[in-house]
This record gives structure tokens, sequence and C-alpha cells, in this order.
């Protein structure tokens, strides 16, 4: 199935860094989504966007809607060892939720 | 704090057989939707449901595959003459919808292995 395409896939970075990802896509989205997955569960929900240059944050995270539509980052400032996982972007194209996902960004922290 | 909830986390079966998995979604949630993940990469959407009725399965859903929803709340899935290739995460999410601002929540999801 179709994937978004994220990037870095992965980095390793030291507690107290800022962090940085982003997402593309080579279609419209009409609302972004930024998740973080932990080994053995479910993806749990970030920040939501659904219009295009919003820029949101959730304390620590930024995340921001591109004005074409195309693409997405998320901003991890003064990173701490809990913020290990996987990122996850998602967008949707149409009226109903079903979402397409990104290949993940592995983020590491040593202390 | 009553989330998605998935049963049962792990499953291990041997090839051919079937298996069936439970989801009980939010509880004001109105849509359900199940994913699929494999090991290094996102989840992948396979079918939803608004209310009891399923509205959109995505080609990855064989016929081997089939969901239910009877009564509009929990859902199962179930895999008949289950394969190697079926062995992944199946992640269960619901939303309220309320137009195309309602965000997934996910559960914890099902493992199953097919040895």
């Amino acid at each position: 199935g179709q994937q978004l395409n994220q990037s870095p896939q992965s980095m390793f970075i030291q507690e107290g860094e800022d962090v940085s990802m982003n997402c593309t896509s080579s279609s419209i989205f009409n609302t972004w989504l930024w998740y973080k997955q932990d080994p053995g569960e479910g993806p749990v929900l970030l920040i939501a966007l659904y219009k295009a240059g919003e820029l949101t944050s959730n304390g620590r995270l930024t995340a921001q809607f591109g004005i074409t539509r195309k693409d997405s980052f998320l901003n991890i400032s003064a990173s701490i060892p809990s913020d290990v996982g996987i990122y996850f972007c998602a967008g949707n194209t149409g009226t109903a939720s079903k979402l397409t996902f990104g290949t993940g960004t592995r983020l590491q922290v040593t202390l | 704090d009553t989330g998605v909830s998935q049963d049962p986390r792990h499953k291990i079966t041997k090839r051919g057989q079937n298996v069936t998995f439970r989801c009980d979604p939010i509880s004001e949630h109105n849509r359900l939707y199940w994913y699929r993940q494999t090991l290094g990469q996102g989840p992948e959407f396979l079918t939803y449901f608004q209310n009891e009725a399923q509205l959109e399965k995505s080609r990855l859903l064989s016929d081997r595959f089939s969901a239910e929803r009877p009564k509009g709340s929990f859902s199962t899935l179930e895999i008949q003459r289950t394969e190697q290739g079926d062995s992944a995460m199946y992640l269960c999410a619901s939303s309220l919808a309320l137009g195309p601002n309602s965000p997934l929540h996910f559960g914890n999801g099902t493992r199953l292995t097919v040895t």
C-alpha cells in the first residue's frame, strides 16, 4: 500500500538536544497527524493538523502542516529519555478518517 | 479512561487455522477501523465501519479476512486458513465522526504469529 516518506529513518541524539523530522507525500492531504509508538503498543496521537500552514504545539512538541499540503514536520525540543520510540506521520485525503502512514522515524536518546 | 481495547494481545497459531480478534472502541465513538502493521512499517488500512455498516475495505483484505460490527459497538476480525504472511500486529482504532477532523485513537493491537 501507499506510504508517506519520512526522514530521517532513525536518529541517535543526546538528552537535551532538539529533534526535527519530516514527512513528504506525492499527494495532497487534508489532515496531518503525528503519532508515537512504543514497542508492543499501539500508536498514540501526539498532534493533529487540519489547515495548510497551521503550526501547533503540544508541550515540547511542535508540528506544522506544509503550505503545499504535501508535507509536515515535527520538532521535539530538549529531548528526554522517554521520547525514545518510533514517530509516524499520517495523513488523510478524503472526508473519511482513513489514514495513510509514513515509514516511521526511530528516535534513540542517549544520556 | 477506557481507551480502545483489543483481545487477545498475542496469538500464536499454526498455518491453516482460523483466528478471531476482538476490538472494543471508545464508547462514544461510532467509527471503527482495522489496520495491519508488519515489522518496520507503518500501519496499513484494512477496513472501517461507521456504526454497524462496513463502508470501505482495502485490497489488502483478502477473501480469507472478514470483519463484523454487528451492533455498532465491538468488532471482530476473523482470518480463515491462516498463512505465514498473515503474521503481523493487527491494530484497531476508533474515532467520532463529526466531520473530517476526527483523529483516530488506537488500541495496543493483537500480535499474530503464524507458524
